[in-house]
């Protein structure tokens, strides 16, 4: 069965500090994957996703990037954090032609 | 731009009240409809989705939704909630790769 990997599952980090945030897949191949953040109060908000191996879209300018090194790997990055950048970043995945999304279990990001 | 638009952000009942949630968006294309649910201190699961045929979708326990394409809407539903009903309720709507979200309804059951 697949299952999707996320980690860490909270992070405190300086501003200016930089991050990289991981999320693996397992049981499957080639699938969509996505960084979303989620704020209080204002629902999920896409970020990045990606089809394919070094086929990153950026939905939302920001001092964040992403990256697919690997098949099932999605790196979410920062060269300099911002106090803005705090929040829940959830990965997730989804089958090419199938339209279900499945979570993983976030990462609490704060930046002090 | 398209979006989604959940109308109520906190809803407040008693147990054995009847649920509708409300859900619209702006996309005039074809459309695939989501509701997912987060628990307090879980991740977020399906609930239910529409890709076509009977707009009436029945969902996991005991949640059904109701897709009106003339009145861009897809409302959740439930004849009777429990207390362990209490979460947050997301609609999204996809368009190609992506999933538009609604900002969520708070749902809190009086026991």
């Amino acid at each position: 069965s697949q299952t999707i990997h996320q980690w860490p599952a909270t992070l405190v980090q300086p501003v200016g500090s930089p991050l990289s945030l991981e999320c693996t897949v397992e049981g499957t191949s080639n699938p969509n994957l996505y960084w979303y953040r989620q704020a209080a109060g204002r629902g999920l908000q896409l970020l990045f996703y990606s089809i394919g191996i070094d086929q990153i879209s950026s939905e939302v300018p920001q001092n964040l990037s992403a990256s697919r090194p690997q098949d099932r790997q999605f790196i979410l990055s920062s060269k300099k954090l911002l106090l803005s950048d705090s929040g829940f970043y959830l990965c997730a995945w989804s089958a090419p032609e199938v339209y279900g999304y499945t979570f993983g279990s976030g990462t609490r990001l704060t930046v002090v | 731009a398209q979006s989604v638009s959940q109308h109520n952000h906190h809803v407040i009942l008693s147990e054995a009240a009847s649920l509708e949630l409300g859900c619209n968006y702006s996309y005039g294309g074809t459309v695939n409809l989501f509701w997912y649910v987060q628990y307090p201190g879980q991740h977020l699961q399906l609930l239910l989705k529409y890709f076509s045929g009977d707009p009436l979708v029945k969902g996991i326990k005991g949640f059904e939704a109701e897709f009106i394409k003339s009145k861009f809407s897809f409302n959740l539903r439930k004849p009777s909630v429990q207390w362990s009903d209490t979460a947050e309720y997301f609609c999204a709507v996809r368009s190609n790769y992506q999933l538009i979200w609604g900002a969520g309804t708070k749902l809190i059951i009086k026991p």
